[in-house]
């Protein structure tokens, strides 16, 4: 089945530091650019972070740069985003997703994780 | 960055009613645009890409059309399942952001 379990979600103090994990199966992982998306309690979607299939190239949204780092190891079929000094407004449901094309330049997405819940106490 | 602009951001509407979303960009993107339907609890799923184009499994009622910087998502004879947050998203630029989503509700 092809699908996206996400894991690592918790409640930490400002400052502290989690490591977010989606595990994928059911299609070529190392082929595709994969995706973290977030969403704040009742607020809109905002892109967080990308990496291409092979993992060479990784981008990121401006409040996170410097702090956040996403990798992928395709061995395991597993993106990671890890998260270093939180603050509360990272505080969201974290979504890891698959871009619908291989090699994903110009690809939206197409495949979503169930979503994980991080929740940073200040 | 480039900023996407959605509207309304809600929308009040019956069973049966045709109704339209616009999203503007601050730049062209040509047509890399897509929507996607998002309900409470649940993760986004995608609706429409390259402006246009229907993902598989989409009902026909949903379609989308734009290009450059002004797009339109349209659903002919809304249904029940059809209520829900529409989010429309730009992958012109590896940094992909989101417009920031229409409600649309049961009037």
């Amino acid at each position: 089945e092809v699908q996206l379990l996400q894991s690592g979600g918790d409640l930490v103090q400002s400052g502290g530091s989690l490591r977010l994990s989606c595990a994928a199966s059911g299609f070529t992982f190392s082929t595709y650019t994969m995706t973290w998306v977030r969403q704040a309690p009742g607020k809109g979607l905002e892109w967080v972070s990308a990496i291409s299939g092979g993992g060479g190239s990784t981008s990121y949204t401006d409040s996170v740069k410097g702090r956040f780092t996403v990798s992928r190891d395709n061995s395991k079929n597993t993106l990671y985003l890890q998260m270093n000094s939180l603050r509360a407004e990272d505080t969201a449901v974290y979504y890891c997703a698959k871009s619908r094309a291989s090699g994903g330049t110009y690809s939206p997405l197409d495949l979503w994780g169930q979503g994980t819940l991080v929740t940073v106490s200040s | 960055d480039i900023q996407m602009t959605q509207s309304p951001s809600t929308l009040s509407a019956s069973v049966g009613d045709s109704v339209s979303i616009t999203c503007r960009a601050s730049q062209s993107i040509s047509s890399w645009l897509a929507w996607y339907q998002q309900k409470p609890g649940k993760a986004p799923k995608l609706l429409i890409y390259q402006a246009s184009s229907l993902e598989s499994g989409v009902p026909s009622r949903f379609s989308g059309s734009g290009s450059g910087t002004a797009f339109t998502l349209t659903i002919s004879s809304l249904q029940p399942d059809d209520f829900a947050t529409y989010y429309c998203q730009q992958y012109n630029t590896y940094s992909r952001t989101f417009g920031q989503g229409t409600k649309v509700e049961i009037k």
